[in-house]
């Protein structure tokens, strides 16, 4: 089967620019996650989609960070203004299960979108 | 906040040498995994053991859990040049805000010569 793809792989932009990275998941997984990796760090959750509902955002910067997964499949996350800081790789995966069940604990990761803010 | 803690940072060893990579994690968990990260690449899952599992192998991996002291080990025997990667244990904690939500560590950057 097809894995979770995303796009671009790098970009460059410099500080106060906007970007939007884009994921499709794996057929039927219904639970969409978002992470930030910081270089020389673990990757961070940064928003939870299960369908095109927010399970939990508790870790996105709300004030320059939005996504959203329209109709329940592909997702895009944006960074409007950016900063310095929010260099990284952003990394999407997706994970089994439906509606109010709990998702299938493997989560499969994309390549993930190299970005840097110069 | 980082839930997971591995050590060491940094191992290299010789091909055909057992690397041993060690996590701790500070609450009560319903299960944890581990990951491996090819250079600039994405996660791939290697092994989930639950809370109320000790042990469990996977081919040449072996991860070990113990909740008392809230630690965990990921052995890798007969290590190839291919195992090169860095390495990073995840949790699922209890009680936590959603459903499936992980919890990732620094990760161990393991080195192999051949």
């Amino acid at each position: 089967e097809a894995g979770v793809a995303q796009s671009p792989r790098y970009k460059i932009i410099e500080k106060r620019q906007s970007v939007a990275f884009w994921c499709n998941p794996i057929s039927g997984h219904a639970t969409l996650y978002w992470y930030q990796q910081i270089l020389g760090q673990g990757p961070k959750l940064l928003i939870q989609f299960q369908n095109n509902g927010v399970v939990d955002d508790s870790q996105l910067p709300k004030d320059r960070f939005s996504a959203e997964r329209l109709k329940g499949v592909d997702s895009t996350l944006k960074i409007q203004p950016a900063k310095l800081e929010d260099s990284a790789v952003y990394l999407c995966a997706s994970s089994s299960g439906t509606g109010g069940v709990r998702p299938q604990e493997t989560q499969y990761f994309g390549p993930g979108t190299r970005l840097l803010v110069l | 906040s980082q839930q997971g803690e591995e050590d060491p940072q940094a191992l290299s060893i010789q091909e055909g040498e057992n690397a041993t990579m060690n996590c701790s994690y500070k609450t009560s968990i319903n299960n944890l995994q581990w990951y491996r990260q090819n250079s600039g690449r994405g996660l791939v899952h290697l092994i989930l053991i639950r809370s109320n599992e000790r042990e469990k192998h996977s081919g040449r991996l072996r991860v070990t859990l113990d909740t008392s002291k809230k630690s965990s080990s990921l052995l890798i025997t007969a290590s190839r040049a291919a195992d090169t990667a860095s390495y990073f244990c995840a949790t699922d904690a209890i009680g936590g805000t959603s459903y499936g939500k992980l919890t990732f560590g620094q990760g161990t950057i393991l080195t192999v010569h051949p």
